[in-house]
């Protein structure tokens, strides 16, 4: 069975930083892209980023390009999001989700984590 | 900052059949396909819908989806009181390098 399970999230001040790890098991991890997305208190889905299997590949949503970087290690089957320069707006749930499908924009997420909460304040 | 738009809610009472709409752009929906996922209070979305109108496996025949240009829909037909829930459609965008998804769409049984 697959399992995603994200950890790391907490309370932190603005301006700091954070990672976020996802575990994975039940499935070929070097196989799949994987994605992280976030969900605001109360709002809707944003997507935040996807890396590709090889980790080489990696896309970013606009709000967090250039402050948060995703990466994997293939051998620990995990998924992580270095979240730096923290903001309020940030604060969220934050999801990760194996993607499936032939390309990157060809895909579905399936199935996701149960999210970890991340809240930015002072 | 969606840039795929839903309605909010939309309700039916059981039995009835509810339609919720996302509309989009060529960039996104209109070139790409639409994926649509289900949100139940206080859990991660699951999967309902993948390339348009794929069901995957245990996803009952009652949800079914179209496309026509730079909208698509989502039916739920015989509708349930399981089925209350948030419902969200998404799609790569060719501008943006990435995924959007809409506005999200609360579904309540009457």
């Amino acid at each position: 069975q697959v399992h995603l399970v994200a950890s790391g999230g907490g309370v932190v001040q603005p301006g700091s930083s954070l990672r976020l790890s996802c575990t994975t098991s039940g499935f070929i991890f070097v196989r799949h892209g994987m994605h992280w997305v976030r969900q605001a208190p109360g709002r809707g889905l944003e997507w935040v980023a996807l890396i590709l299997n090889d980790g080489r590949v990696k896309y970013y949503g606009g709000s967090v390009k250039g402050r948060f970087t995703i990466s994997r290690d293939n051998s620990k089957s995990t998924l992580y999001l270095q979240m730096n320069s923290l903001r309020g707006e940030d604060s969220a749930v934050y999801y990760c989700a194996r993607d499936l499908g032939p390309s990157a924009r060809e895909s579905w997420f399936d199935p996701w984590g149960q999210g970890t909460l991340v809240t930015v304040s002072s | 900052q969606s840039v795929l738009t839903q309605p909010p809610s939309a309700s039916g009472t059981p039995g009835q059949r509810v339609a919720i709409s996302c509309s989009g752009s060529m960039s996104n929906i209109g070139s790409n396909n639409v994926n649509w996922y289900q949100q139940f209070p206080g859990t991660a979305p699951q999967l309902l819908i993948f390339r348009n109108d794929q069901r995957p496996s245990g996803v009952p025949a009652r949800f079914s989806a179209s496309k026509s240009g730079t909208s698509v829909s989502l039916a739920i037909s015989e509708l349930q009181s399981e089925d209350e829930a948030d419902y969200y459609c998404s799609a790569w965008d060719d501008s943006l390098n990435g995924y959007v998804f809409g506005t999200g769409t609360a579904v309540s049984v009457l």
